[in-house]
């Protein structure tokens, strides 16, 4: 099956310093990637999508200039937090849609734990 | 704007109960529908994908349904073990990239 990778796993930082998350497509190429973010006992909200080699398309209310998305490869696609607060503290999803006609569908990957103190 | 919830929020069973998780959505212009369980802390799993065109979807102890002109599917899991015990999350596909999740519904299967 589809495999989705996140790095890092978890990551406490301290409020004003900047975070990257990586996320790869292990053994299938991604046009697309999606970053979600979930606030505890909350559903998956989409914060944007992740083209290779164009901007990412950002959902409303989503500050493009603070989540910063590079889809660089077909498999890699990073968000980086900058200037993080604590109210940026949540668990960050990534996904990986893999083309492949009516079947077509996303893959997750475990999630990334942020903490900002 | 597409909305999607599920019934019940919380659900505590004991072991071998059969199971109906609700999903309703509020534009029936979907392009699939999926179930996904997501353990506390984790990622999620795709259980199951169902296409507009389809009716329902098995893989082992469950079934997924879906009537689109009403906006609801259904997830059955049958003869529920303690390790079902996670969060179900179903999530419509509409005619963009985008998969809107509903509120899901935390499972308990106690022995």
């Amino acid at each position: 099956g589809a495999v989705v990778s996140q790095h890092p796993s978890w990551v406490i930082c301290k409020s004003g310093t900047s975070v990257k998350i990586e996320c790869r497509s292990l053994d299938f190429q991604a046009t697309t990637m999606f970053w979600y973010r979930q606030f505890p006992k909350q559903s998956l909200m989409l914060m944007a999508t992740s083209n290779e080699g164009s901007k990412a398309t950002y959902e409303q209310g989503v500050e493009k200039d603070k989540f910063l998305i590079n889809h660089a490869s077909l498999t890699l696609s990073t968000l980086t937090v900058t200037s993080a607060h604590p109210e940026d503290s949540s668990f960050y999803i990534c996904s990986a849609r893999r083309e492949g006609g009516w079947r077509e569908t996303q893959y997750f990957g475990p999630g990334t734990r942020l903490l900002v103190l | 704007k597409q909305e999607v919830t599920q019934i019940p929020a919380a659900l505590s069973v004991p072991e071998g109960e059969n199971l109906v998780l609700n999903c309703s959505f509020t534009d029936s212009a979907i392009y699939n529908l999926q179930w996904f369980r997501q353990d506390p802390g984790k990622g999620l799993t795709s259980l199951l994908l169902i296409q507009s065109s389809q009716r329902e979807q098995t893989s082992g102890r469950l079934n997924a349904s879906l009537d689109k002109s009403s906006g609801r599917s259904t997830l059955y899991i049958a003869a529920s073990q303690p390790g079902d015990s996670a969060t179900y999350l179903c999530a419509v596909r509409g005619n963009t990239d985008k998969l809107i999740f509903g509120t899901g519904t935390r499972l308990q299967v106690f022995p």
